[in-house]
């Protein structure tokens, strides 16, 4: 099935310095990818959508200065936090939705802490 | 944002046993999905029930959806300690398509 692979699964960075997440669709072309956040116990939270070819649309409350989204291809959206905080530590996810199917397929996240 | 809630928000059963989580949401909806999450890992999609259906089953999975009352329920028959997961219901309705999570399901198998 289709497949949309994360990296990097974990990261421990300082404060102050940027993380670079990256998202690849492997055997689809994805041209709108979703990232979301997830805080322990808790659900997920859309952050933003990423569109190919154009800028992504944040979710109210995300600044777009802190997460920046790039969709340069249609298999890859990276998500960079930067300036990260111990505040941003948290689980970040991407999904993308397979041409033509109605269900969606996740990264396999990425643990971030910011120390 | 998170479209409604889950209930119960845990759950604790022995393997054998049923175990039904409940979901409720806010707006109109083209479909509702389940997922399902693995501690710390991504979603897998477990089944999906358009708006137009009440009920449908894959393996030991039974969804059911009232649109009247804006809910939804998962059955996992005869479980076991390998069902251990968090259970997420999620919207998907206009706009964007994008999916809007339930608050989960956490639950336990005990073998």
């Amino acid at each position: 099935g289709a497949v949309v692979s994360q990296h990097p699964s974990r990261v421990i960075c300082k404060s102050g310095t940027s993380v670079k997440i990256e998202c690849r669709s492997l055997d689809f072309q994805a041209t709108t990818m979703f990232w979301y956040r997830q805080f322990p116990k808790q659900s997920l939270m859309l952050m933003a959508t990423s569109n190919e070819g154009s800028k992504a649309t944040y979710e109210q409350g995300v600044e777009k200065d802190k997460f920046l989204i790039n969709h340069a291809s249609l298999t890859l959206s990276t998500l960079t936090v930067t300036s990260a905080h111990p505040e941003d530590s948290s689980f970040y996810i991407c999904s993308a939705r397979p041409y033509l199917t109605v269900y969606y397929t996740f990264g396999s996240g990425t643990r971030l802490t910011v120390v | 944002s998170q479209q409604g809630e889950e209930d119960p928000q845990a759950l604790s059963i022995q393997e054998g046993e049923n175990a039904t989580m409940n979901c409720s949401y806010k707006t109109s909806i083209n479909n509702l999905q389940w997922y399902r999450q693995n501690s710390g890992r991504g979603l897998v999609h477990l089944i999906l029930i358009r708006s137009n259906e009440r009920e449908k089953h894959s393996g030991r999975l039974r969804v059911t959806l009232d649109t009247s009352k804006k809910s939804s329920s998962l059955l996992i028959t005869a479980s076991r300690a390998a069902d251990t997961a968090s259970y997420f219901c999620a919207t998907d309705g206009d706009p964007g398509n994008m999916l809007t999570f339930g608050g989960g399901t956490r639950l336990m198998v005990k073998p």
